[in-house]
């Protein structure tokens, strides 16, 4: 069965510090896809990235950075210098594409940044 | 481009009165469409999902039901609201490729006394 854990269930960082959210997931699928979504306090899901398990290049765009290890089953996401807008929930997500098109959605890491 | 749209924005509602939400997607035909609650707590649990006009999968058997009247368009009803039912309501829209991205809309916080 499909799953995704993310361990931390809120991190607190002071500004311009580095932070890495983790994301472990479970699969049975060769093929499969992996999220991160973001929620700022407005509560709308912002999309961050998708990958799919056949791409294993780690992924930086500009301050954030992705680190996907199919060995660890791990999609960590790190925010380099973070800023107090990074606050937020940030969620791991995981899907079969050989299923369907439902997304498992991990619990989500809150991320406090402080001035 | 695509946005999804969704209303109202905040809703109080008295238990046992009806409910009815809704979202629309500009920009995109033949989307997949969903609807997800979010408790207090974070965690996002899939209610309802289409993939065409008057198709509807539900995911948790409960006293909601989904609605797809038009291509773009998804309603959330119910005829009797539940304490239970208070949370955060989001819909969101995905491309027909397996495993596409979703794309959330704004949601909609009930509060059900």
């Amino acid at each position: 069965a499909q799953k995704v854990t993310q361990a931390q269930t809120e991190i607190s960082v002071v500004e311009k510090e580095d932070v890495t959210l983790d994301c472990v997931y479970e699969t049975r699928d060769t093929t499969y896809y992996l999220f991160w979504y973001k929620q700022p306090p407005s509560g709308e899901l912002v999309f961050l990235i998708r990958r799919n398990s056949f791409d294993e290049q780690n992924e930086i765009s500009g301050r954030y950075s992705w680190n996907f290890q199919k060995s660890t089953s791990s999609f960590n996401f790190t925010i380099t210098a973070s800023q107090v807008v990074d606050s937020a929930v940030y969620f791991c997500a995981l899907s079969e594409a050989t299923r369907d098109d439902k997304i498992i959605f991990g619990k989500g890491t809150r991320l406090h940044i402080l001035p | 481009s695509q946005t999804i749209h969704q209303w109202p924005a905040t809703l109080v509602q008295p238990v046992g009165s009806p409910l009815s939400l809704e979202c629309t997607v500009e920009g995109t035909s033949n989307p997949n469409l969903y609807w997800y609650r979010q408790a207090a707590g974070r965690g996002l649990q899939l209610l309802f999902y289409s993939v065409g006009i008057g198709q509807i999968s539900s995911e948790v058997p409960q006293n909601l039901s989904a609605s797809r009247p038009q291509d773009r368009q998804f309603i959330l009803s119910s005829k009797k609201l539940l304490l239970s039912d208070s949370g955060f309501y989001l819909c969101a829209w995905g491309g027909a490729a397996r495993a596409d991205t979703q794309y959330f809309g704004p949601g909609t916080r009930l509060t059900v006394l």
